[in-house]
């Protein structure tokens, strides 16, 4: 099945800077590829997705990038604020199911 | 428009017993999946329905079970509970099959289960 692998685990930056994270993942089928914030004891949610025919997608200070051939999306946060304090987890779905990284805990730091 | 709803969301639970959790989906939304959320494991996939079907299954084994009602509400039990049941079980909804076509599944709160 597929395998998505996620760096760092954890992550801090300064306010105002920027912060990526990185998954990849094994299953060349894999066609859609959502990011899921989790705040300290709420659900995941969902804040950004990119499907395999987009290399780029941007929605304000977020922004998500796809390299089918290395098997590598991103997630970028520019602009870094408190609140974007949280875990962040990347998955990949191949159609049938949802597969998600093990999570990046992201702190800024004020 | 309402999100996931999940109940309840925490409850205490003693080895041996078993629990059943609650998910009503997002209106309209006919896809419900669970999964369960560890610090060690992270989210890992139990299972899904669809129209009352189960489509998919995760690794898990047979004590823990669900199914959807035809009003796409959903329940899991888990029975014969263990210590490392403890966990937060999410449950997500979607409009069609999770994953098919980049349908995106939206998450509930999630339910706390602390066996002990």
């Amino acid at each position: 099945g597929e395998n998505v692998e996620q760096h760092p685990s954890t992550l801090s930056v300064q306010e105002g800077d920027s912060a990526v994270i990185k998954c990849t993942y094994s299953d060349s089928a894999s066609n859609y590829f959502p990011w899921y914030k989790q705040e300290l004891g709420k659900g995941p949610q969902l804040i950004i997705d990119i499907r395999s025919n987009v290399g780029e997608k941007k929605d304000q200070r977020i922004a998500v990038t796809l390299n089918k051939t290395a098997k590598h999306f991103s997630l970028h946060i520019t602009e870094t604020q408190p609140e974007d304090s949280a875990v962040y987890f990347c998955a990949a779905s191949t159609g049938n199911q949802f597969y998600f990284g093990t999570g990046t805990s992201l702190t800024v730091i004020p | 428009k309402a999100g996931v709803t999940q109940t309840p969301r925490y409850l205490i639970k003693t080895r041996g017993q078993q629990v059943t959790l609650s998910c009503s989906p997002i209106s309209g939304h006919r896809s419900v999946s669970w999964y369960q959320q560890t610090p060690g494991q992270g989210l890992q996939f139990l299972f899904e329905y669809f129209s009352e079907t189960q489509r998919n299954k995760g690794n898990f084994p047979g004590r823990f079970s669900g199914r959807q009602f035809s009003n796409s509400r959903s329940e899991m039990n888990v029975s014969t509970l263990e210590l490392g049941d403890s966990a937060l079980y999410l449950c997500a909804s979607s409009l069609g099959t999770g994953g098919i076509s980049g349908n995106t599944i939206y998450f509930g709160e999630g339910s706390w289960l602390t066996v002990v």
